[in-house]
């Protein structure tokens, strides 16, 4: 079965510096990736997703993430964070043709004006 | 966002009694999905629907029924709800036309059981 791991459980920064997540995930075949972020007291909305072709993917609000596959990682990052990027964020992959997404446990990320 | 709503918004219930929730979409999606939120577990998945009449268990669907009767809605059922059920819940729904695309939330339901 498949499993993500998302190693740094709570994050906390300060505006303007700059981001990275870890998210690995365990399966040998091929994937979907996706990144989501919760804002507090909202639902869970999409980031970015990786299916295929650049390994290097941008999302909204300045978010990229690049998917390494050697490593089975695809981290979170963002040069320059802002307060309002205080959430919860969640790394997911899908196996390709499937639709079951298995979620990681959640990094909870504050950022300090 | 998408046409998702979540009903009730918040419930409060006693240990035993049978609980529904349910999730209504408007985008004619096929998939939809219920997964529990819990501190420590992130999102984990009970029941998917790839069709009307069509159902599958997830990771942690003991306790917990569903039904789709229609394309626009799928219900969540504890047939006796018990405390280790206090969550909160999110449906989801996707589409695939060619290539898997992602889920899209409602906006959960917030359900306590004493």
């Amino acid at each position: 079965a498949q499993s993500v791991s998302q190693h740094n459980h709570h994050v906390i920064l300060s505006e303007a510096a700059s981001l990275e997540l870890g998210c690995n995930y365990s399966y040998g075949g091929t994937v979907n990736l996706f990144w989501y972020v919760q804002y507090p007291g909202q639902h869970l909305q999409l980031l970015l997703k990786y299916f295929s072709g650049d390994p290097l993917v941008k999302g909204i609000k300045g978010f990229e993430a690049e998917f390494i596959k050697s490593k089975f990682s695809f981290n979170l990052r963002k040069p320059s964070v802002q307060w309002s990027d205080t959430a919860e964020y969640f790394c997911a992959v899908n196996e390709r043709g499937y639709q079951k997404v298995t979620f990681g446990t959640g990094t909870k990320l504050q950022v300090i004006p | 966002d998408a046409g998702i709503t979540q009903s009730p918004r918040h419930k409060v219930t006693e240990t035993g009694t049978p609980v529904t929730l349910r999730c209504h979409q408007t985008e004619n999606h096929r998939y939809m999905y219920w997964y529990r939120q819990d501190p420590g577990h992130g999102l984990r998945l009970i029941h998917y629907s790839y069709g009307v009449k069509d159902t599958d268990k997830g990771e942690v669907s003991d306790g917990y029924s569903v039904s789709r009767s229609k394309t626009e809605d799928f219900l969540l059922t504890l047939e006796s709800a018990t405390s280790s059920q206090t969550s909160v819940y999110f449906c989801a729904i996707s589409e695939t036309q060619g290539e898997d695309q992602p889920q899209h939330f409602g906006d959960g339901t917030r359900l306590s059981i004493l």
